[in-house]
């Protein structure tokens, strides 16, 4: 059973253009959520993580958006370039110290 | 780089052979963990060592067998596998038990069965 859903399952955005990748819960036992982002040939590496008491974080131009009461979590990358061209992941942690991945999104950005 | 390696990168092997992955960590890190990456799937967590010790076999066909000598290595071996069994295999730590704390990745190695 898939316990994070993550859509779309690619995307294309013009350079400059903002992407935009959304997640879905259910389990109540998360209580972190991080995103990671990988590139052709390496590892997944951490992008930026939210608590659920927090509504919004921002690092430079990535945004994550949490909505607690819906399950809900969604990537915002802002004024998008094509070095961002990559598989991204949401993951959610649980009290139980198990991390789960979402099935990533494979953003282009064509310049 | 991100602190973990992993060996070989690439991996060709029959179905009837016997190999093995590596991994290791520069990090302190008192956790490693295997991870299965298909295309299109979420990665799947296939093993977990804390303080050397497995605490997480999420129902793995016994043809995958891992050891884990100190905190520091971490191995995978591969015996009699499908070609199903094709995919990133990825190598991961962490510091235990704080959770949360960033799982740094290898850069995988990615196997081919014939």
């Amino acid at each position: 059973q898939q316990q994070v859903k993550q859509s779309p399952q690619s995307l294309i955005v013009q350079k400059g253009g903002i992407s935009i990748i959304n997640c879905a819960y259910e389990n109540t036992a998360f209580d972190y959520f991080p995103w990671y982002q990988q590139f052709p040939g390496k590892g997944p590496a951490l992008l930026i993580a939210i608590r659920p008491d927090v509504s919004e974080k921002k690092e430079g131009r990535f945004t994550i958006s949490f909505n607690k009461s819906a399950k809900q979590f969604s990537l915002h990358i802002m004024d998008s370039q094509p070095g961002d061209s990559a598989t991204y992941f949401c993951a959610a942690w649980s009290n139980d110290y198990k991390l789960s991945f979402g099935a990533g999104t494979t953003v282009t950005v064509r310049a | 780089e991100t602190g973990v390696t992993q060996t070989p990168r690439h991996l060709v092997m029959g179905m009837t052979n016997k190999k093995s992955l590596k991994c290791e960590q520069h990090l302190g890190h008192n956790a490693m963990y295997w991870y299965k990456q298909s295309a299109k799937k979420p990665l799947e967590l296939m093993f977990v060592y804390n303080f050397k010790e497995q605490t997480e076999n999420n129902s793995v066909p016994s043809r995958f067998s891992p050891e884990c000598p100190n905190s520091s290595h971490l191995f995978l071996h591969l015996h009699t596998l499908q070609p199903e069994d094709s995919a990133l295999y990825l190598c991961a730590s962490s510091q235990f038990p704080l959770r949360g704390n960033e799982q740094f990745f290898g850069p995988g190695t990615r196997l081919t069965v014939l």
